[in-house]
């Protein structure tokens, strides 16, 4: 079964708009942790945001919020203010701490961003 | 502070010849990954390393591919012989312990012919 799952292969939204893109997670492990990286057309991967299993709040990081929603065990992330810079795939990952943090990735959405 | 520094940064072979990349993760970081990440898919873990020692390489095809890290620093990734699936960007991590961010490196792109 997938750990993670990211429904949306591609995403468009105009510049200046907010964007959620989706994520939902399997486990059945209490302690866990979930990320999102964005990879531009360059192919690095770079590390957006971090939200763990017992935190009350959501992760916040400048335009990148995540909205957790334990109980549907979904971590969508929602890009403020978008910009063309922001177009890129987007990928969500999980690491349990049942299983030694092994890390595991969605397949990733697509965002392009437009004028 | 230095990224992740891989090398090479793209690689050409034929398959059934051998090839290895190099990992040189942020100084520090105690945790090291190797990924295969294949077009239009999410990265898959392929080793990870805690110092110098193996944490999982459930999803490394040991038949083929074998990783170390010695001295619990730079790391080495080799595929002997290539198969022509074996094509994909080969991506190196690096993170101060197993529950922190990783940092990636710019990755091998790997081409078999």
């Amino acid at each position: 079964a997938q750990k993670i799952t990211q429904t949306q292969p591609g995403m468009f939204v105009q510049e200046k708009e907010a964007v959620t893109l989706d994520c939902t997670y399997d486990t059945s492990d209490p302690s866990y942790g979930l990320f999102w990286y964005k990879q531009p057309s360059s192919g690095e991967m770079i590390f957006l945001i971090y939200q763990g299993s017992y935190d009350q709040q959501n992760a916040t990081e400048g335009r990148y919020s995540l909205n957790f929603q334990k109980a549907r065990k979904s971590a969508n992330l929602v890009i403020s203010a978008s910009q063309l810079g922001d177009s890129a795939m987007y990928f969500c990952a999980m690491r349990e701490s049942g299983g030694s943090y092994i890390p595991t990735f969605g397949r990733g959405t697509s965002l392009i961003v437009h004028p | 502070e230095a990224g992740v520094a891989q090398s090479p940064r793209y690689k050409i072979i034929e398959k059934r010849q051998s090839v290895a990349f190099w990992c040189n993760p942020i100084s520090g970081h105690a945790t090291l990954y190797w990924y295969q990440q294949i077009l239009g898919q999410g990265p898959k873990l392929l080793i990870q390393f805690q110092n110098n020692g193996v944490v999982d390489d459930s999803q490394l095809p040991k038949d083929r591919f074998s990783a170390e890290r010695l001295k619990g620093v730079d790391s080495t990734l080799k595929i002997q012989p290539a198969k022509l699936e074996d094509s994909a960007v080969y991506l190196c991590a690096s993170s101060q312990d197993g529950n922190q961010p990783q940092h990636f490196g710019d990755g091998t792109r790997l081409s078999i012919l």
